[in-house]
């Protein structure tokens, strides 16, 4: 079955640079989720889109913006990166807004140095 | 707000022996859901159970189980026969079911679980 698909799987940038994670979601799924996972800690939500709209937003920077496109997939688009930004992006897609399960992609490992 | 509380930073357990890995949230919703995802070192988040709130009947699958407490918001994984490839840490996560809640996972802060051969 075909499942959640990110790329890239690895990123490595320097600092002030910019990034673009993205996510293509299972077909026919119609909802993104976003979250980072930063070193030995829970993943925390970043930013949702159900129906190419944002649905909700959670401790999302103001230097990364996310945009879910006509044919469901998602970018993730971080500017000015800094040390800290460093981390493993998951993106997760589920059918309808609240549909029972999300399921996740295998991330997305940024480096930033 | 909702949060997800694990005390146990770390377990430990003797292969074939079982495993309860605790778990209480705070919420002020009755309608929601409950997981209990494994992320191995490979950093895959992969699923292993889902408890809806209204159902009374805990959830089982194969060597997995809940003890869901509703009225104490205590929603414990219990690892039954436990095996090398368990070794990992568990997350346990709420999901509201209100539109104003988003779908969004609110996670825990892990458990990491080691299996002694």
């Amino acid at each position: 079955a075909a499942g959640v698909i990110q790329s890239p799987r690895h990123l490595i940038k320097e600092k002030r640079e910019t990034a673009t994670l993205k996510c293509y979601p299972i077909p026919r799924h119609d909802t993104v989720y976003w979250y980072q996972q930063g070193p030995g800690q829970d993943p925390q939500f970043l930013i949702s889109f159900y129906e190419k709209m944002q649905s909700d937003k959670g401790s999302i920077p103001d230097r990364f913006s996310a945009q879910q496109f006509s044919d469901y997939h998602s970018e993730l688009n971080m500017s000015s990166l800094e040390l800290g930004d460093s981390a493993l992006y998951f993106c997760a897609s589920s059918l309808g807004g609240l549909g029972t399960e999300a399921f996740f992609g295998q991330g997305t490992r940024l480096t930033v140095v | 707000a909702q949060t997800v509380t694990q005390s146990q930073p770390e377990m430990s357990v003797q292969e074939a022996e079982t495993v309860t890995l605790s778990c209480t949230y705070d919420t002020s919703e009755s309608d929601y859901y409950l997981f209990w995802y494994k992320q191995p070192p490979s950093r895959q988040m992969i699923l292993v159970i889902r408890q809806e709130a209204y159902k009374q009947q805990n959830a089982t699958e194969n060597r997995f189980s809940v003890n869901f407490q509703k009225a104490a918001k205590s929603f414990s994984l219990k690892i039954s026969d436990s095996q090398l490839g368990d070794a990992a840490m568990y997350f346990c996560a709420y999901r509201g079911r209100s539109y104003n809640q988003g779908g969004k996972l609110i996670f825990g802060q892990g458990t990491e679980l080691s299996v002694k051969p």
